[in-house]
């Protein structure tokens, strides 16, 4: 079953403006992990920001965000004042106790100048 | 050089053939991962590996093969290649349940 959801379709963002990329996620593990991916037209997958269950507070990692709304299980990330090198496929993923890393479909993103 | 490298970078296959994917790791990381990613599917997480001969299916683990005796290393084995698993293959690790998975560069693998 689909655990990560990321249904927004490709996304045009004009440079210097913010972007949010909708995450929604199921589990019943009160125990787990969020994460944010990006994965450039190069290929490598890149580690953006990371959200643990218990986490009091919102994840910050310079220009990303992590808006966490745990009783809607959705862990949106905001990319603030947009580069051109923001455009890339964005995925979110979520680790259990169960150690599995599942990932979204993802999301892409390309910025204007 | 430290770090995670998946060889080889390319392969071509025909159907039938057994193929391997290696993947090393120099960090010691407990938890490695095989994903597989196609377009319009993002990753798929094939089989992952807690600790050195702790093995388990992901969602997608029919044709594939595991196995991890050393902690370093996580070989990712395709018994009788088939068109359907032409894809890019990733490996990851990561040291920690809370922490981030590192990736390989990816292997794109084609079946002909």
């Amino acid at each position: 079953a689909q655990k990560i959801t990321q249904t927004q379709p490709g996304m045009f963002v004009q440079e210097k403006e913010a972007v949010t990329l909708d995450c929604t996620y199921d589990t019943s593990d009160p125990s787990y992990g969020l994460f944010w991916y990006k994965q450039p037209s190069s290929g490598e997958m890149i580690f953006l920001i990371y959200q643990g269950s218990y986490d009091q507070q919102n994840a910050t990692e310079g220009r990303y965000s992590l808006n966490f709304q745990k009783a809607r299980k959705s862990a949106n990330l905001v990319i603030s004042a947009s580069q051109l090198g923001d455009s890339a496929m964005y995925f979110c993923a979520m680790r259990e106790a169960a150690n599995r890393l599942a990932f979204g479909k993802g999301n892409q993103v390309v910025v204007i100048p | 050089d430290a770090g995670i490298t998946q060889s080889p970078r390319y392969k071509i296959t025909e159907t039938g053939r057994q193929v391997t994917l290696m993947c090393h790791q120099t960090w010691s990381h407990s938890y490695m991962f095989w994903y597989r990613q196609d377009l319009g599917h993002g990753l798929r997480l094939i089989y992952y590996s807690a600790a050195a001969d702790i093995t388990d299916k992901g969602e997608v683990p029919d044709g594939y093969v595991v196995s991890r005796s050393k902690t370093e290393n996580f070989p990712l084995t395709l018994e009788s290649a088939t068109r359907s698993q032409t894809s890019v293959y990733f490996c990851a690790s990561s040291a920690r349940q809370n922490t981030e998975a590192f990736f390989g560069q990816g292997t794109r693998l084609t079946v002909v």
